[in-house]
């Protein structure tokens, strides 16, 4: 089946605007997860939807940072007033549920991510 | 703070050996542990999960875990050319849904 998809791909935008970057999640995962990937770095984590609601929200570095995922499927990261630091690859993961009594045996599927150049 | 390590390596291996890749954690509240591979240039890609103390195999690749040592280990046998990438080892905290990763290991298995 299809699997994470991420758009754009690209995204080139210089300091100081705003932009949007889209994930799909795997049919059904009612878990989404953003991260974000710096050279030489593991993903950091961003933010964490169970359905609509935003479930963790600690890993937003500033309030230029928003995400929202209406309908419980297709989120949206939101970045306003970019600056040069927050060139990355921004990636997006789901997964079938997210925690169930405070575990999470859930596995996190990828997403191909969208590489910002914040010029 | 919570921290996953990783030798970034590179770790060299011949093609044929096993390569052992290794992870420590430093919060004794992990509670699942995971193995992902990232090609040059691509997302990471999930091949292992474990979540007991032991061995699990599968395939080629065996992951163990020693949670009394806080640590998660990943073997590959029979090393081909094609498994050289970086391996990203992440744990799940009890009570939260993200992954934290460590920096990730870079092998290379040479033909």
């Amino acid at each position: 089946g299809a699997g994470v998809s991420q758009t754009p791909s690209n995204k080139v935008t210089e300091k100081g605007k705003y932009v949007e970057l889209r994930c799909d999640p795997i049919s059904g995962h009612t878990a989404l997860y953003w991260y974000r990937q710096s050279l030489g770095q593991g993903p950091e984590f961003l933010i964490y939807f169970q359905g609509t609601g935003a479930a963790d929200d600690s890993g937003l570095p500033n309030d230029r940072f928003f995400a929202v995922r209406p309908e419980g499927s297709v989120s949206t990261l939101k970045i306003q007033r970019t600056e040069r630091g927050d060139s990355a690859v921004y990636l997006c993961a789901s997964s079938l549920t997210g925690l169930a009594n405070l575990v999470s045996y859930n596995e996190q599927f990828f997403g191909p991510g969208t590489r910002l150049t914040v010029l | 703070q919570k921290e996953v390590e990783q030798n970034s390596g590179p770790l060299s291996v011949p093609e044929g050996a096993i390569a052992s890749l290794n992870c420590t954690y430093s919060d004794r509240g992990s509670q699942s542990f995971f193995w992902y591979r990232q090609y040059s240039g691509k997302s990471p890609e999930l091949i292992m999960s474990i979540y007991s103390n032991g061995d699990k195999e599968d395939g080629r690749f065996t992951a163990q875990l020693n949670k009394a040592s806080q640590y998660v280990s990943l073997l590959i046998r029979d090393s081909q050319p094609s498994d050289s990438a970086t391996y990203l080892c992440a744990v799940n905290l009890r009570g939260q849904g993200n992954l934290i990763f460590g920096k990730g290991t870079k092998l290379s298995v040479k033909p």
